[in-house]
């Protein structure tokens, strides 16, 4: 069975703070990939980053980076320098090869930046 | 359109009626996911297809829901004799191929109301 976990359900923080929302993950699978979406007020998922289980480097993409560490099950997401626009619901998730082609998803992380 | 179309964006049915909810994929993507995004059960996953088959029916949560795809496009959820707990949103997504390391990009979602 596979399992995700946002334990912060809800971060608050004031514009130009750095803010990290933390996901843990739970696969028997040796081969798997991790996912990050955003969710707007707006619904719709949108995608911001892949990882397969191979490749632990860090990522940095823009105002985002990304911290996979397989000893510690995690794949942490941080913005830097938080602006309002990145007021959203994020959501970590997982697939893998020997569990069908869904995504299992986390609960998300409520991230409001306030101005 | 170069996105995930679903139709209705939103539907508003009295219980007991049937339902059904649209998804136009991204053009060449072989591969659907249907998802019931809700605030008891966050997102989870519904049934997927690989063309015109659905080799993973796992997700759907009764006998009510039923969901096909034609023409290796369009697919189609059918819910019947809706209940008030199917009220959630409907959220469809598209790959290319199908395979598990793939990215799966999201529709804006069908937002269902059960009264």
């Amino acid at each position: 069975a596979q399992k995700v976990t946002q334990a912060q359900t809800e971060i608050s923080v004031v514009e130009k703070e750095d803010v990290t929302l933390d996901c843990v993950y739970e696969t028997r699978d040796t081969t798997y990939y991790l996912f990050w979406y955003k969710q707007p007020p707006s619904g719709e998922l949108v995608f911001l980053i892949r990882r397969n289980s191979f490749d632990e480097q860090n990522e940095i993409s823009g105002r985002y980076s990304w911290n996979f560490q397989k000893s510690t099950s995690s794949f942490n997401f941080t913005i830097t320098a938080s602006q309002v626009v990145d007021s959203a619901v994020y959501f970590c998730a997982l697939s893998a090869n020997n569990a069908g082609n869904m995504l299992t998803f986390g609960g998300g992380t409520r991230l409001m930046v306030k101005p | 359109g170069a996105g995930v179309s679903q139709s209705p964006s939103n539907k508003v049915t009295e219980k007991g009626k049937d339902v059904e909810l649209r998804c136009d994929p991204i053009s060449g993507h072989t591969a659907l996911y249907w998802y019931r995004q809700s605030l008891g059960q966050g997102l989870e996953f519904l049934i997927y297809f690989q063309g015109n088959s659905a080799p993973d029916k796992s997700g759907l949560p009764s006998d009510r829901f039923s969901a096909e795809r034609t023409g290796g496009s369009v697919s189609t959820l059918t819910i019947q004799r809706t209940q008030q707990e199917d009220s959630a949103v409907y959220l469809c997504a598209s790959s290319l191929a199908g395979a598990g390391w793939e990215t799966q990009y999201f529709g804006p979602g069908t937002r269902l109301l059960v009264l």
